[in-house]
């Protein structure tokens, strides 16, 4: 079973909502990731959370906000987003993070449409 | 940084027709990943490829990793139209960083 589960599929949020996507995988890894993705382009590395803790943060502004729970579980809350922040996020882990040679397994991801 | 160079960046083909595309580093990678991506969905893992000189298939799918290190291809086989999509591929770049580096994409259609 190579499953990243992320809810909800579609969101849509005005500029002044709070909302949360959720992301869940039940591989035993180690490590987990939110990308972000405009259409037609490669994934955008966003945050990298490896053992529960928060490993990488590649500058993204503070109004998207990471939170790993467990080692299950990731979440990505979302404040006073703009419009330009709209786009597919993605999910993803991998059994660890610090080692080149491991396999990274996506989500179907979060469509978000900010308005 | 390290960069990916994936070619090309669209193929317009019959059904039935071979597909071959590559990703080229001017640095050395130590794994390559390739994905597939459907419209609306997330990139799903076609091929992993670990080792140097490496050749790996999946049904009509088939890739290597390129002795170099510095270079990957994927060939499809036979297309059919469900091949459809956006191929990338992913690789990680020596300094055991687990960061994943993408190329740009090669968006395939196929006419039937």
């Amino acid at each position: 079973d190579t499953e990243v589960t992320q809810t909800p599929k579609h969101l849509v949020m005005g500029m002044t909502n709070k909302k949360s996507l959720k992301c869940e995988q039940h591989m035993g890894h180690r490590a987990m990731y939110w990308y972000k993705q405009k259409a037609k382009k490669p994934p955008e590395l966003m945050f990298v959370y490896s053992y529960e803790k928060l490993s990488i943060n590649e500058s993204v502004p503070s109004r998207f906000s990471p939170e790993c729970p467990n080692s299950s579980l990731l979440n990505l809350h979302l404040h006073a987003l703009q419009p330009e922040d709209s786009a597919l996020y993605l999910c993803a882990s991998s059994q660890e993070f610090v080692f080149s040679g491991n396999t990274i397994y996506f989500g179907e991801g979060s469509w978000l449409t900010v308005v | 940084g390290q960069q990916l160079n994936q070619s090309p960046q669209s193929m317009f083909i019959q059904e039935g027709e071979d597909v071959s595309m590559n990703c080229t580093s001017s640095s050395i990678f130590n794994t390559w990943l390739w994905y597939k991506q459907d419209p609306g969905e997330g990139p799903v893992l076609l091929i992993a490829l670990y080792k140097a000189g490496e050749l790996t298939s999946n049904g009509r799918l088939t890739a290597q990793f390129g002795i170099t290190r510095k270079d990957s291809f994927l060939n499809i086989s036979a297309s059919i139209p469900s091949d459809v999509g956006i191929y990338f591929c992913a690789g990680h770049g020596s300094g055991n960083t687990g960061k994943l580096i993408f190329g740009q994409g090669t968006t395939l259609q196929v006419k039937p």
